[in-house]
């Protein structure tokens, strides 16, 4: 049973380059939720997606924007890239008829120069 | 809205001693918690959860925590830590996700450093 997957592990991008993050959540899950942890802080989170649709939003800019797939994967895309951008990227899943509990990826470690 | 408090942001112990790890959190509903961990150069992985009933509760790798509601605190706690424990914890909270929405709110995390 696979886990959460997110896709690149790494990346680096210049300040006002776009990027784009992947996540496929873990078998019988259909909610994905973006979390971004800056160094030395704890995860915060940016938004929620459920059945296509953004259902929740963090203190996050409109710069940070994302989409959910039928088949449940998600991507988060992140425009106008600051210096401040740089952090890891957690995706996390749940299933809304699997319980209360809410499991993340490896992330994406993204790096702004 | 809720919030979570990690009062220490470092914890130093030897191998084999106990250790405790501190949470405290805030809300004004009914909330689930958890502690995830953190391995360097990784994700979170989820340790333990406390969503209702027996206010003990047990994790994976010998962690325990105990749910205190009059005191809103939710501290990790090992009977024995090894070198491999080293790693960084996260106390997070949320809340029951009564309309299919659940976000976490997490600490800033406690450092756990286990020497020989």
């Amino acid at each position: 049973d696979a886990g959460v997957t997110q896709s690149p592990t790494h990346l680096i991008k210049t300040r006002g380059q776009q990027v784009t993050l992947r996540c496929s959540p873990k078998s019988g899950h259909d909610t994905v939720s973006w979390y971004q942890q800056a160094l030395g802080q704890g995860p915060q989170f940016i938004f929620q997606y459920y059945e296509e649709e953004e259902r929740q939003r963090g203190n996050f800019p409109d710069r940070f924007s994302g989409h959910q797939f039928p088949n449940y994967s998600s991507e988060l895309n992140v425009n106008a890239l600051l210096l401040g951008d740089s952090a890891l990227y957690l995706c996390a899943s749940r299933g809304t008829r699997s319980g209360n509990t809410i499991y993340f990826g490896e992330g994406s470690w993204l790096t702004v120069v | 809205a809720q919030s979570v408090t990690q009062l220490d942001s470092q914890v130093p112990v030897f191998e084999e001693a106990p250790v405790e790890l501190r949470c405290n959190y805030s809300s004004s509903v009914s909330v689930y918690l958890f502690w995830y961990v953190q391995y360097p150069n990784q994700g979170l992985q989820l340790l333990l959860k406390y969503l209702s009933g027996s206010t003990l509760v047990k994790g994976i790798n010998g962690f325990e925590a105990e749910f205190n509601k009059s005191q809103t605190s939710f501290h990790l706690r090992k009977p024995s830590v090894h070198i491999s424990d080293t790693a960084e914890y996260f106390c997070a909270v949320s809340d029951h996700g009564g309309t299919g929405f659940q976000k976490l709110v997490f600490g800033t995390g406690t450092r756990l450093l286990v020497s020989p």
